[in-house]
């Protein structure tokens, strides 16, 4: 399973940006970038994912290194309902097309008002 | 409307008995998955279906036993439950592109079973 390397924690203020970073240097030209996160006491949810090009939808922006060896998840103005822990998952595609996702442990982020 | 449901919320039972998890999703997907998460938040996958057909099969005790009677639904089985089976465990679903690593996984709120 190829690996992603994430800080254990991370705080931020309200309505401040949150850069919340990944390495993933064994990443190969396939694999997309996926990012979860799992709100206290609720499944994970899908947040964004990405190949090669930055992203951006309704929850936040992820910017992709341009050797893919790292990405940034950008939350553009936190907010107490963000407070979470954001994972970033390789996709990990089997063979006859079948995919899992590997879940780390994850980036605690906490909001602080 | 719940895109995917799981029953119980919380399940509470003796060491040794049979319990069972069910999970449904009306999302029109045709894969499911069963995580567990631990005590120590870490979540692992379990099992995997693509059509009723099993097709991922993680490092699980043979007391747990998956069934799928259709494609909208994954039920879990565990026979002679024991103190580690103690876990949340989510059910999944994905529409499955082949051979691309874009398919988004929709997660049900968990199952919290604690075993005595």
């Amino acid at each position: 399973d190829a690996k992603t390397t994430q800080p254990n924690s991370m705080e931020s203020n309200e309505e401040e940006p949150v850069h919340l970073p990944c390495n993933h240097s064994t990443i190969s030209g396939t694999d997309y970038i996926h990012w979860y996160r799992q709100l206290p006491s609720q499944g994970p949810e899908y947040v964004i994912h990405g190949l090669t090009s930055n992203v951006n939808n309704r929850m936040a922006s992820l910017a992709i290194a341009e050797d893919r060896k790292s990405s940034t998840l950008i939350l553009h103005r936190a907010t107490l309902r963000d407070a979470a822990v954001y994972y970033c998952i390789l996709r990990d595609v089997l063979l006859g097309g079948s995919e899992k996702l590997v879940f780390g442990k994850g980036t605690k982020l906490t909001v602080n008002p | 409307d719940t895109a995917v449901s799981q029953t119980p919320k919380y399940l509470v039972t003796q060491m040794g008995n049979d319990k069972s998890i069910k999970c449904e999703q009306n999302l029109g997907h045709d894969t499911m998955y069963w995580y567990k998460q631990d005590s120590k938040k870490f979540l692992k996958i379990m099992f995997s279906y693509n059509n009723k057909e099993l097709i991922i099969n993680e490092t699980v005790p043979n007391r747990f036993s998956p069934k799928s009677p259709d494609k909208a639904h994954l039920n879990l089985h565990i026979n002679s439950l024991e103190l580690g089976d103690s876990a949340v465990y989510f059910c999944a679903s994905t529409r499955t592109q082949q051979n691309t690593g874009a398919n988004v996984l929709t997660f049900g709120a968990g199952s919290r079973l604690t075993v005595l």
